[in-house]
C-alpha cells in the first residue's frame, strides 16, 4: 500500500542543522517532495527531487535520497526562527494523479 | 496568477448536520483538484481528487463526499457529520503532474 512515514517532533537549537527524515514504500515513485506548513495554514512547496538523483541542494535546503532503502530526509543549514513549522514529505503515485503526504514532522526552533 | 480559495476558514458544527466546503481555483484550466483533510497525528489524508468535471475519485470510505460541478469548483458534502470529520480541510490543484500541489488556506472543522 501508499504509505508514507516521519517522525513526528524535531526541536533544534538556532543555528543548529535539522535534518527532518521520511520513508516512503512506492519504490515507482517519480517525484518526491517536501512541503513546509505555517500555523494554521495551507502547505507550501519547498523543494522536490527527480527519482533518478541522489541529492539536491537549495540554498540553506539538502535533500538527500536512498532509493535502496526508500529513504529521503531533509537538511535545514543554520536553522532560524522562522523555520518553526511541520514538513510533510510527499510522493506522486506513478500512472495515477495522487499525491500521498506523510505524517509531518513539527519543528520547533529554540532561541 | 492563479489562486486558489477555500470557505468557510472556519466552521463548528453540531454532530448530525450536514456539511458544505467550497474550493474555487481561479486562473488555470482543466485543474486537477484534491481534497485532503489533516487530523492531529494522522497527517495529511488524502480524500477525493478529481481529474474533470463530474469525475470524482474516492480514497476512503467515509460519509463525505465530493462534487465537481463545474471545471474550477471542488465541492466536500456530508449530509451527516460524525464528531471524526473533525480536521482542518485542505482543497489543493495542480495544472498537469506531477508536479508541485499549490494549497489552499484551509477550513477548520469542529463537529460538537
Amino acid at each position: 500500500g501508499e504509505d508514507v512515514e516521519q517522525s513526528l517532533f524535531l526541536s533544534v537549537r538556532e543555528g543548529d542543522s535539522s535534518v527532518i527524515n521520511c520513508t516512503y514504500t512506492d519504490s515507482s515513485s517519480t517525484y518526491l517532495y517536501w512541503y513546509k506548513q505555517e500555523p494554521g495554514a495551507g502547505l507550501q512547496l519547498l523543494t522536490y527531487i527527480f527519482s533518478n538523483m541522489d541529492m539536491k541542494q537549495d540554498q540553506r535546503l539538502t535533500v538527500l535520497l536512498n532509493k535502496k532503502d526508500k529513504h529521503l530526509s531533509l537538511r535545514i543549514a543554520d536553522t532560524q526562527t522562522g523555520d518553526s513549522a511541520i514538513y510533510f514529505c510527499a510522493e506522486s503515485i506513478p500512472g495515477t494523479y495522487k499525491y500521498i503526504f506523510g505524517t509531518g514532522t513539527r519543528l520547533k526552533v529554540l532561541a | 496568477s492563479q489562486t486558489i480559495h477555500q470557505w468557510p476558514a472556519t466552521l463548528v458544527q453540531p454532530v448530525g448536520s450536514p456539511l458544505s466546503l467550497e474550493c474555487t481555483v481561479e486562473g488555470t484550466s482543466n485543474p486537477n483538484l484534491y481534497w485532503y483533510r489533516q487530523a492531529a497525528g494522522r497527517g495529511l489524508q488524502l480524500l477525493f481528487y478529481s481529474v474533470g468535471i463530474g469525475q470524482i475519485s474516492s480514497e476512503v470510505p467515509q460519509n463525505l463526499s465530493a462534487s465537481r460541478p463545474q471545471d474550477r469548483q471542488f465541492i466536500l458534502s456530508s449530509k451527516k457529520l460524525l464528531l471524526s470529520d473533525s480536521g482542518f480541510y485542505l482543497c489543493a490543484w495542480i495544472s498537469s503532474g506531477p508536479g508541485e500541489l499549490f494549497f489552499g488556506e484551509g477550513s477548520r472543522l469542529t463537529v460538537l
